[in-house]
């Protein structure tokens, strides 16, 4: 089993959708939550940080995590035609180095 | 500010050949990390440096894989002999760390084929 499972899509919506990406993980131990976007061709870009449980927003982003159910969401509203990328989930347990634990990313398409 | 730049951004070689992969974090990181993705599978992580040492080596596969991080700037990643399995894009990240919490920086990748 993996770590983190992440269902790769693709997902397809329209523009100006709202757009819910999940993850879930095992290792409870997890205590840093983040979410990469990777365009083609390129390398993850960072996107939202969150620690421990709660949610946090960023413009049109919003990542919630839920440790008690070991699943973490990200949000984005009104999804524009350059949101299409691939997105990954990440996630650290400080107490076993600074390493990144990812999921394996799910293909987002935002059709105008 | 420049980003973490890799190269080459691609390399075929034949099983059983050497490859160096460099990567360049940007200035004045002193956290370098390797990872790396094969087909269909997540990215993993590799190595860790912190300056010139490395600080955590556990996601190397075997001992064809050699890094290295002279004077604690650029690192170099060999693969000596390569094998078909070891095809996939090998990503390196930089990071600081701002306010108690660290940011990892990608570099575009460096995609390797092994035929």
């Amino acid at each position: 089993q993996k770590e983190v499972e992440q269902d790769p899509g693709p997902l397809s919506v329209p523009e100006g959708a709202i757009v819910s990406l999940n993850c879930t993980y095992s290792n409870s131990a997890f205590q840093y939550f983040m979410w990469y976007r990777q365009y083609s061709r390129k390398g993850p870009e960072l996107l939202m940080y969150t620690y421990s449980s709660g949610n946090k927003e960023d413009g049109r982003f919003t990542a919630q995590v839920d440790k008690s159910s070991k699943y973490i969401s990200l949000f984005i509203r009104d999804s524009q035609p350059s949101d299409s990328a691939t997105y990954l989930c990440a996630m650290r347990d400080n107490n076993a180095g600074n390493m990144l634990t990812f999921g394996g990313g799910t293909r987002l398409m935002v059709k105008p | 500010e420049a980003g973490v730049t890799q190269f080459p951004s691609h390399s075929v070689i034949e099983k059983g050949q050497t490859v160096t992969l460099r990567c360049d974090p940007i200035s004045g990181h002193d956290n370098l990390y390797w990872y790396r993705r094969v087909m269909g599978k997540e990215i993993k992580f590799l190595l860790h440096f912190v300056k010139e040492s490395k600080q955590d080596e556990s996601g190397m596969p075997n001992n064809r894989f050699l890094a290295e991080r002279t004077g604690g700037t650029y690192s170099t990643l060999k693969v000596q002999p390569a094998e078909l399995e070891d095809s996939g894009v090998y990503f390196c990240a930089s990071s600081h760390w701002t306010g108690g919490v660290e940011t990892q920086y990608f570099g575009p990748g460096t995609r390797l084929l092994v035929l």
